[in-house]
């Protein structure tokens, strides 16, 4: 079945430090591709897609590419803040899945000053 | 997008008991779902509620435990029966954005429930 598998945490950087969060998938066909964060004490909330090969997803800084060829979706920003501390979750939502969304495991980010 | 409310937004329960969270969205949805979140966890999907029918539930779960209803298209209830230490979690309540089944989500607050 349809599978997310991320990067375990915590990832803990220092502010304005470069951030990478890989994030591999298996589904068949093409899924579309989330990352969700979640802030301390909230729900999750959409952070960026993708829905077909090679769209860049892109959001306050963050980016993700659609790479068909690596099943990968792997999240990055340039340059993180201390408001960026929070846990980020790979998904993917797919015929295969049943139009379940599937989640990774999330990864926990510390930014400190 | 769509504006999802919880309540309660926390509870702390006795062993034994049963609680009912409340989700209300601020437009008509064909479809909610429940998760669970424990402690440091993903998202497991409980179930999917439509409206003026039964909820699906997925493996693991049942109707006796959690009993979901869902009168109308904008809200939905869960009810953690029977409650033990090991319902301890965040059960948040979701709707697509759209009709799209290939859609994001859209998530409410979550309800933060202790059980002792």
């Amino acid at each position: 079945g349809d599978s997310v598998t991320q990067m375990e945490g915590p990832v803990t950087l220092s502010e304005e430090a470069f951030l990478t969060i890989n994030c591999t998938y298996t589904a068949t066909g093409y899924p579309s591709l989330f990352w969700y964060v979640q802030y301390p004490g909230e729900g999750l909330q959409l952070l960026l897609k993708a829905t077909k090969a090679d769209d860049k997803g892109s959001n306050k800084g963050f980016e993700a590419t659609y790479r068909k060829e690596t099943t990968s979706f792997h999240l990055e920003k340039g340059s993180v803040q201390v408001s960026d501390s929070a846990v980020y979750f790979c998904a993917l939502r797919g015929r295969t899945g049943g139009f379940k969304t599937i989640f990774g495991a999330g990864t926990r980010l510390f930014v400190k000053a | 997008s769509a504006v999802i409310s919880q309540k309660p937004s926390r509870d702390i329960c006795q062993r034994g008991t049963s609680l009912t969270i409340q989700c209300q969205v601020d437009s008509q949805v064909t479809m909610m779902f429940w998760y669970r979140q424990q402690p440091g966890q993903s998202l497991t999907l409980i179930a999917t509620a439509n409206q003026g029918s039964e909820a699906t539930y997925e493996s693991g779960f049942v109707i006796d435990k959690f009993p979901i209803s869902r009168p109308n298209l904008t809200f939905s209830t869960l009810t953690v029966s029977n409650m033990s230490p090991e319902d301890s979690s965040i059960y948040l309540c979701s709707v697509d954005s759209g009709e799209r089944t290939y859609n994001e989500q859209f998530f409410g607050p979550g309800t933060r429930l202790t059980v002792l």
